[in-house]
C-alpha cells in the first residue's frame, strides 16, 4: 500500500529564512502526491498537487515542492520563511485503488521573529 | 459560506454517552470521508462513503459508526464513548479520481 513518511515532527526557522519540509512516499511511483496546510484551529487546505506534468510544482503562499523520483522524495520549501507560515503540514498520497488517501504524520512549522 | 460544515465544533462529553457529528457539504461531490487527528499520528480514516448506498470502513473504525442521509450529509457516531476518542475529527469530501480533499473546520470531542 501507498504511504508517506514525512521526517522531522518539529520544524523551525527564522522569519525570513528557508523552510524545508521533508516528504518521502514508498517505492512505486503515485500518480499524485500532496501537501496540505493546516493553520491552528482550521481544517486541512490543500497547498499544492504533484500529478506528473511537471516535477517542480508551485502552490499557494510561495512554496513548492519537487517530485524526485531517484530519491522517492516530495520535500516542500519556501525560500523565506514568513511569521504567517506557522502551521502544520501534511503530505498525502492516494491509496486503496485511489479511492481514499493516505497522510503522513504532519510537521510542525514553527517560525522565530 | 463554508462548503463543508461540521456541528458541533467542540464538544464535551462522559464515558458511556452516545454523541453524533454532523458534517454537511454544498460542493455537490458524492465522495465524503470521516478522520481522526491525534498529535503525532496524523489523519486516521475512520469511515468513507463513495454515494448514501455505499458505505466503507478505514482503518480504525470501531467503536463508529456512519449514516449517509443524503448525498450532502454524513454523519459519525460514537455509540459509548470513551477517553481514548478524545480527539479532534475531521469531515471531507471529493470529487472522484484521487482529487483534493476539502476539509471541514473540526470537531473538538472530549471524553471525560
Amino acid at each position: 500500500a501507498q504511504s508517506v513518511t514525512q521526517l522531522g515532527s518539529h520544524v523551525s526557522v527564522s522569519e525570513g529564512a528557508l523552510v524545508l519540509l521533508r516528504c518521502n512516499y514508498s517505492s512505486s511511483v503515485p500518480p499524485y502526491l500532496f501537501w496540505y496546510v493546516q493553520y491552528p484551529n482550521q481544517g486541512l487546505q490543500l497547498l499544492l498537487k504533484y500529478t506528473s506534468a511537471a516535477t517542480l510544482v508551485k502552490g499557494i503562499n510561495g512554496f513548492e515542492a519537487e517530485f524526485k523520483k531517484s530519491e522517492t522524495s516530495f520535500h516542500l520549501t519556501k525560500p523565506s520563511a514568513h511569521m504567517s507560515d506557522a502551521a502544520e503540514y501534511f503530505c498525502a498520497v492516494p491509496s486503496g485503488g485511489y479511492q481514499k488517501v493516505t497522510f503522513g504524520t504532519g510537521t510542525k512549522l514553527q517560525v522565530i521573529p | 459560506d463554508a462548503d463543508v460544515t461540521q456541528t458541533p465544533r467542540n464538544r464535551i462529553t462522559k464515558t458511556g454517552k452516545r454523541i453524533m457529528l454532523e458534517c454537511s457539504q454544498t460542493k455537490g461531490h458524492d465522495r465524503m470521508y470521516w478522520y481522526r487527528q491525534d498529535p503525532g499520528l496524523g489523519l486516521q480514516l475512520i469511515y468513507y462513503s463513495f454515494d448514501v448506498k455505499d458505505i466503507n470502513k478505514g482503518e480504525i473504525s470501531d467503536g463508529y459508526s456512519v449514516s449517509r442521509q443524503a448525498q450532502a450529509k454524513f454523519s459519525l457516531s460514537l455509540e459509548s464513548a470513551i477517553p481514548n476518542q478524545t480527539a479532534l475529527y475531521f469531515c471531507a469530501t471529493s470529487a472522484p479520481g484521487g482529487n483534493e480533499q476539502f476539509f471541514g473546520p473540526g470537531t473538538r470531542l472530549t471524553v471525560l
